[in-house]
């Protein structure tokens, strides 16, 4: 059982470069988010997904889009990666319908733009 | 606005000592509490919650938590500290309006002396 995966781990960009950072989750979760981690910040929410086709803006939303095709993949794209996104990434995924359900989180990626 | 505290980053306890790591809350209604736990280079993992009943909670690797509803305090508790117990943690609280929200608190690092 894989439960949720991240990849790259690692990556550097360039001012200005775009990429995607993969989610995928093998549990059959409705819900899925994404997070960034800075120090002292804790964890903010990005975007988020309540289904295949539903997404929606979390806390920090600007420069990243996010689409959910299917059930088990949450991909994140950098649109114009700038220093400000270098941060730590994490996906996480939840069982739908009940708000106590807890989340299940990927390894993260750990992101440097230069 | 709804926040998550968490008042102490750092928290240092010698091993075989109790360890209490402090969460309070100011989010209007009932909402769902979580304490997780990050090692190093890995993603969150879930400890405990509480959502309604006995306000001691108990969880994962002999973590407790106590619930105060006037103080609005989820605080972590643990009688007696390993080394292994050395960690980054996290409250959070979870709410539902037209979707799930969640917050997560900045995180307290703990540090379990030999």
């Amino acid at each position: 059982n894989a439960g949720v995966t991240q990849t790259p781990k690692f990556q550097v960009l360039k001012t200005g470069q775009s990429m995607t950072l993969q989610c995928a989750q093998d549990m059959n979760h409705e819900y899925m988010s994404w997070y960034r981690q800075d120090p002292g910040m804790g964890l903010r929410l990005i975007h988020y997904s309540v289904g295949a086709g539903i997404t929606d803006q979390g806390e920090v939303p600007n420069g990243y889009n996010v689409s959910r095709s299917t059930t088990e993949d949450f991909p994140l794209r950098l649109l114009s990666a700038a220093p400000s996104q270098t941060s730590v990434y994490f996906c996480a995924s939840s069982y739908g319908g009940r708000t106590d359900n807890i989340q299940y989180f990927g390894a993260g990626t750990r992101l440097s733009v230069l | 606005a709804q926040s998550v505290a968490q008042p102490e980053d750092q928290v240092n306890v010698a091993e075989g000592n109790p360890l209490t790591v402090k969460c309070t809350y100011s989010v209007s209604g009932n909402p769902y509490l979580f304490w997780y736990v990050q090692y190093p280079n890995r993603g969150l993992q879930f400890l405990l919650k509480y959502i309604t009943g006995d306000n001691l909670v108990k969880g994962s690797y002999g973590f407790e938590a106590e619930f105060n509803k006037s103080q609005t305090s989820f605080h972590l508790k643990k009688p007696s500290a390993l080394v292994s117990d050395s960690a980054l943690y996290f409250c959070a609280v979870r709410w539902k309006t037209s979707y799930d929200k969640v917050i997560f608190g900045p995180g307290t690092s703990l540090s379990v002396i030999p």
